[in-house]
Order: structure tokens, then C-alpha cells, then sequence
């Protein structure tokens, strides 16, 4: 049950793309396509984001893209906006009902 | 309105016990996996438990098997966490968690309802 690599940090401009990265491994990411992605303001619960990898629930902006290839995930986040401000988990499920995130990424809209 | 209420943290010595509620309203709450979820101070967001909607499966991290049980109420709408020879390590805020369901399929680690989270300090 090793968590998931996410950079520490990723920062852009307003209006420009990032992407963050989630590497796993062949029993995780690689395994399943159940990669899911949170948003988390300071002193806040998280909040779902991207599940199955690249898929959206109701209510998220269409700036936040998923993908997967083998066993990295990715979070894009286009036209950055100040409010994108947060950290950013990765999460995937890891067979046998265990579930692992990743370490978390900051993201900083300079 | 959906939601899940966390309560239930709190001081506690190295070595003792503490039990975690969760309650669910605005859902119904019989046809959901629950997980819970810890964030340590300053540090990121790790699992820790899941219970099915019958309570017919139940996983544990590493990390607290043996130690943590996880049950439900679901007449009551509850679920709880009975947490046992507590560590410094479990120090952190204890977020419940709702399985993402839609379309007739469940996502495993997909948790589209959170608490608001309950702090559990583990110290002498």
C-alpha cells in the first residue's frame, strides 16, 4: 500500500495549462481504470473532481481533464484561474478493496 | 441537502480508544459504500477504511488493521469508526466519505460526498 508519486509543487499563470502527474505502479494505476482526482482548499474536505480516470461528475468545470497511460495518471487544468489555487490529490484503486492516493500536489496560480 | 456529518474526535493518550461517528441525511444512505479517510497535520490524505452498503465487505489499511473497526447503523443512518490502542501516528483530521455511484455502476476510490472531517489529537 505505497501511495502514489505526485510532484510537491506545479504553478502557471492565469489563462495558461498544467498538468500533474500521478505515477503508480502495475497493481494500482496500471491495474484498474479507477484513477480518481480532489481539489482541496486549506482547512476544507476535498472535492471530487475526475473519476475513472478521465471522466467528470455533474457540477465540475470542463477545464479539469483527466488521463492515463499505463501506469501514470494525469490532471490538466486549463486556462488557470486564481481560484485553482488548492492542493491536488490523485487516488486509485488498488484491488483487493484498498484504495491509495498520491502525496498530493500544490498548485500556485503565480 | 446531501450530506455526511463527522463527529466524535477529540485528546486521547497514546494507547487508548476513541469512537468516530458519521452521519448521513439527504441520501439513501442503505445503498452506499462508506469509506473513511485521515489527513495527518500538514500532510496529505490517506485511506483508511471501507464498508459495503450490507456491511458483507469491510478493508482496512495496513496501517490500522487490528486496531480499527469499522461498522453501520443503517436504520440510523450512521456509521462509525471504533478506533483502539491509538498512536501518535493516527493523529488527524477523520474525513467519511461516500462512494461515487452513477448510472447504475460504483467507482472504488471514487468519494463524491465528504464530512466535514473531525480532529482526533493522540498525545500524552
Amino acid at each position: 500500500q505505497s501511495a502514489l508519486t505526485q510532484p510537491a509543487s506545479v504553478s502557471g499563470s492565469p489563462g495558461q495549462s498544467i498538468t500533474i502527474s500521478c505515477t503508480g505502479t502495475s497493481s494500482d494505476v496500471g491495474a484498474y481504470n479507477l484513477v480518481s482526482w480532489y481539489q482541496q482548499h486549506p482547512g476544507k474536505a476535498p472535492k471530487f473532481m475526475i473519476y475513472e480516470g478521465s471522466r467528470r461528475p455533474s457540477g465540475v468545470s470542463n477545464r479539469f481533464s483527466g488521463s492515463k497511460s499505463g501506469s501514470t495518471a494525469s490532471l490538466t487544468i486549463s486556462g488557470l484561474q486564481a481560484e485553482d489555487e488548492a492542493d491536488y490529490y490523485c487516488c486509485s484503486y488498488a484491488g483487493g478493496g484498498i484504495v491509495v492516493f498520491g502525496g498530493g500536489t500544490k498548485v500556485t496560480v503565480l | 441537502e446531501v450530506q455526511l456529518v463527522d463527529s466524535g474526535g477529540g485528546l486521547v493518550n497514546p494507547g487508548g480508544s476513541l469512537t468516530l461517528s458519521c452521519a448521513a441525511s439527504g441520501f439513501s444512505f442503505s445503498s452506499y459504500s462508506i469509506n473513511w479517510v485521515r489527513q495527518a497535520p500538514g500532510k496529505g490524505l490517506e485511506w483508511v477504511s471501507s464498508i459495503s452498503s450490507s456491511t458483507a465487505y469491510i478493508y482496512y489499511a495496513d496501517s490500522v488493521k487490528g486496531r480499527f473497526t469499522v461498522s453501520r447503523d443503517n436504520a440510523k443512518n450512521s456509521l462509525f469508526l471504533q478506533m483502539n490502542d491509538l498512536r501518535v501516528e493516527d493523529t488527524a483530521v477523520y474525513y467519511c466519505a461516500r462512494r461515487y455511484c452513477t448510472g447504475g455502476s460504483c467507482y472504488e476510490g471514487a468519494l463524491d460526498i465528504w464530512g466535514q472531517g473531525t480532529k482526533v489529537i493522540v498525545s500524552s
